[in-house]
């Protein structure tokens, strides 16, 4: 029962572009969300984290939106560069602390 | 601030061994959790340590176990590997109860089990 789905495995973008990296969920309880970042040999990277009161939440160069009626939620990079090239993972909070994982989306951001 | 550490990096064990790994975690945080990567997968959640006492657990069997010391490092055992076990353990550290839920995660240990 996978309850965090990235349904796309790679994501391939121009260096100056944006890359939009997809997130759905199944459970409606979930009330905290978090996108990391993981390069080879690395442990997972915090990157930026959502509550489920808003929809809206920016950190420089990345935005995470959340549509809580279709449960999804999505990580915009602008402008991409070839330093963001690296896993990223969405994660769901379940009450008491587990995180709960997509399965990954690797982006690869060409010069 | 100290990060997460883990050690060690790698390690490799044969089936039916006993394996301990270990994670410091970041200065201040009172809460360890431990996950499992496997290749292609994210991490899954194995269970989670606050004040020396278990917090939750995912579906591992009892033969996954774990402790939790006074300065809030933390071990993660694992009794009769199987080659299903192999895999890249992660340790993530945060601060229950200031209504942040990030984790911070070390770099950690490969376990490969032949």
């Amino acid at each position: 029962d996978q309850q965090v789905k990235q349904n796309s495995p790679s994501l391939s973008v121009q260096e100056g572009r944006i890359s939009i990296l997809n997130c759905d969920y199944t459970n409606s309880m979930f009330d905290y969300f978090l996108w990391y970042k993981k390069y080879p040999a690395e442990g997972p990277t915090f990157l930026i984290s959502i509550s489920s009161i808003k929809d809206k939440n920016e950190d420089g160069r990345f935005t995470v939106f959340l549509n809580k009626s279709a449960k999804h939620l999505s990580l915009h990079i602008v402008p991409s560069q070839p330093g963001d090239s690296a896993v990223y993972f969405c994660a769901a909070e379940n009450q008491g602390g587990k995180l709960i994982f997509g399965q990954g989306t690797e982006l690869s951001v060409k010069p | 601030e100290t990060g997460v550490t883990q050690s060690p990096t790698h390690l490799i064990k044969t089936r039916g061994q006993q394996v301990t790994l270990r994670c410091s975690s970041q200065s201040g945080h009172n809460t360890v959790s431990w996950y499992q990567q496997a290749l292609g997968q994210g991490p899954q959640f194995i269970f989670q340590y606050y004040r020396e006492e278990e917090n939750g657990r995912g579906n591992f069997p009892p033969r996954f176990s774990g402790l939790q010391f006074p300065n809030y490092s933390s071990e993660l055992n694992v009794n009769a590997l199987e080659l299903d076990d192999s895999a890249l353990y992660l340790c993530a550290s945060s601060m229950r109860g200031e209504g942040s839920y990030e984790q911070y995660f070390g770099p950690g240990t490969r376990l490969t089990v032949t």
